[in-house]
């Protein structure tokens, strides 16, 4: 069955460390995006990617960086000038155009000990 | 940019009993797509139902359907004969209908629905 893939479900960063949230799918869309949640704050964009090899910021990208070197792919790293990188995080994938709403992976909880 | 808004961040209904969401919107465009998600405890986001600004007939899945006036930017979903399975948070969300690098979804803040049995 086709879907979207986010390891690991939950993921344990130290102070001053990066870590890299992965994201992979195989429903061969060509956008996909991640977005952040917190509590009371909904969904927020963090960057997206409509083809490989180019993404875009979106509206709370510092801190974080991308790579889209393959079609199926879109790891997230949360680096260490990311302050506050406690949350859930989402990935998500879609055709471009159309009504096609996304669809979701089942997300990863990170965590700063 | 095109902001969405949910006023409400948490309501209440009795099983088997209508409720009724709301979600307003601000756009310039005239052509866009509204979509409403389900996110129950697991935490995954789930398609509840889909409108096309262009189409005057609003959308209906199952118990599901949407109060679309285009006018006003209003777009509430209405569930119907409501289970306790329905408890979940509830995003409304816009997307345009342009491609490129501004197809993307943008998310209100959410609604926590709670169903008392």
């Amino acid at each position: 069955d086709g879907g979207i893939t986010q390891s690991p479900k939950y993921l344990f960063r130290k102070e001053g460390q990066n870590v890299t949230l992965s994201c992979e799918q195989n429903l061969n869309h060509d956008a996909m995006y991640w977005y952040r949640q917190d509590p009371g704050q909904g969904l927020r964009l963090i960057y997206y990617s409509q083809i490989v090899n180019d993404f875009q910021k979106g509206d709370i990208a510092e801190g974080y960086s991308v790579s889209r070197e393959k079609k199926e792919s879109f790891p997230l790293t949360v680096t260490s000038a990311q302050k506050n990188p406690t949350a859930f995080y989402l990935c998500a994938s879609t055709r471009t155009g159309g009504n096609y709403g996304y669809t979701f992976g089942s997300g990863t909880r990170l965590t700063v000990v | 940019a095109q902001t969405v808004t949910q006023s409400q961040p948490e309501m209440s209904v009795q099983e088997a009993e209508t409720v009724t969401l709301s979600c307003t919107y601000d756009t310039s465009e005239s052509d866009y797509y509204l979509f409403w998600y389900k996110q129950p405890p697991s935490r995954q986001m789930i398609l509840v139902i889909r409108q096309e600004a262009y189409k005057q007939q609003n959308a209906t899945e199952n118990r599901f359907s949407v109060n679309f006036q285009k006018a006003a930017k209003s777009f509430s979903l209405k569930i119907s004969d409501s289970q306790l399975g329905d408890a979940a948070m509830y995003f409304c969300a816009y997307r345009t209908f342009y491609t490129g690098a501004n197809s993307k979804l943008t998310f209100g803040k959410g609604i926590t629905l709670s169903v008392r049995p």
